[in-house]
């Protein structure tokens, strides 16, 4: 595709619930991450992708997030068992390369309630 | 202490101006330096790309980095209402495999 692509754009979900987000990357893009972004807050990095493996997972905030990459593309970050505090913008992001720079994609809106 | 340092703002500046949006940091370690411009419910999108210390121009941006003060700058010259979005700033070091580490983004409005 054109740009980093997320699915839903919105999601509204009940405290306890678990939730999916889908990232599409940029196409050839072989790095894939995953960040969250709070009102007031930067960007929080929470995990990246290299092809289908995960070197670094240390942002995710505890063992209710998990993420995975299937065929170098696609990834699907999941939330289980959501709580107020999850609520937030998550973004997701691509680069062709170690060095290169991260291309956004608009993000999942996450509403918690 | 966060390791990357922005305000917030918001900044409003009348049309034409000269904006000037910093960030200062502390781990030595960083060598690439970005700027965002990030517009409300949308992702951010890259402005500024650069290594090291030293300046880059494009168009009506400019982009410093003085690495001996631990800091950086983005210059937006004769400013129109359509710059008017959140500015973030970012960096790594160059064995943190493109994990970058984030300003908290300084608002901007540009005025007619």
């Amino acid at each position: 595709g054109a740009g980093v692509s997320q699915s839903p754009s919105n999601k509204v979900t009940e405290k306890g619930k678990d939730v999916e987000l889908r990232c599409d990357p940029i196409s050839g893009h072989t790095a894939l991450y995953w960040y969250r972004q709070s009102l007031g807050q930067g960007l929080e990095f929470l995990i990246y992708f290299q092809g289908n493996s995960a070197p670094d997972k240390s942002g995710l905030p505890s063992d209710r997030f998990s993420a995975e990459r299937t065929g170098g593309s696609v990834s699907t970050l999941t939330i289980q068992r959501t709580q107020q505090e999850d609520s937030a913008v998550y973004l997701c992001a691509s680069s062709s390369e170690l060095s290169a720079p991260l291309h956004f994609g608009n993000g999942t809106r996450l509403t918690v309630t | 202490q966060k390791e990357v340092e922005q305000d917030p703002g918001p900044l409003s500046v009348p049309e034409g101006a000269i904006v000037s949006l910093n960030c200062t940091y502390s781990n030595s370690a960083f060598q690439y330096f970005m700027w965002y411009r990030q517009y409300s419910r949308k992702g951010p999108e890259l402005l500024m790309y650069t290594y090291s210390s030293g300046n880059k121009e494009d168009g009506r941006f400019t982009a410093q980095v003085d690495k001996s003060s631990k800091y950086i700058s983005l210059f937006i010259r004769d400013s129109q209402p359509s710059d008017s979005a959140t500015y973030l700033c970012a960096m790594r070091n160059t064995g943190t495999a493109s994990k970058l580490t984030f300003g908290t983004g300084t608002r901007l409005q540009v005025t007619l």
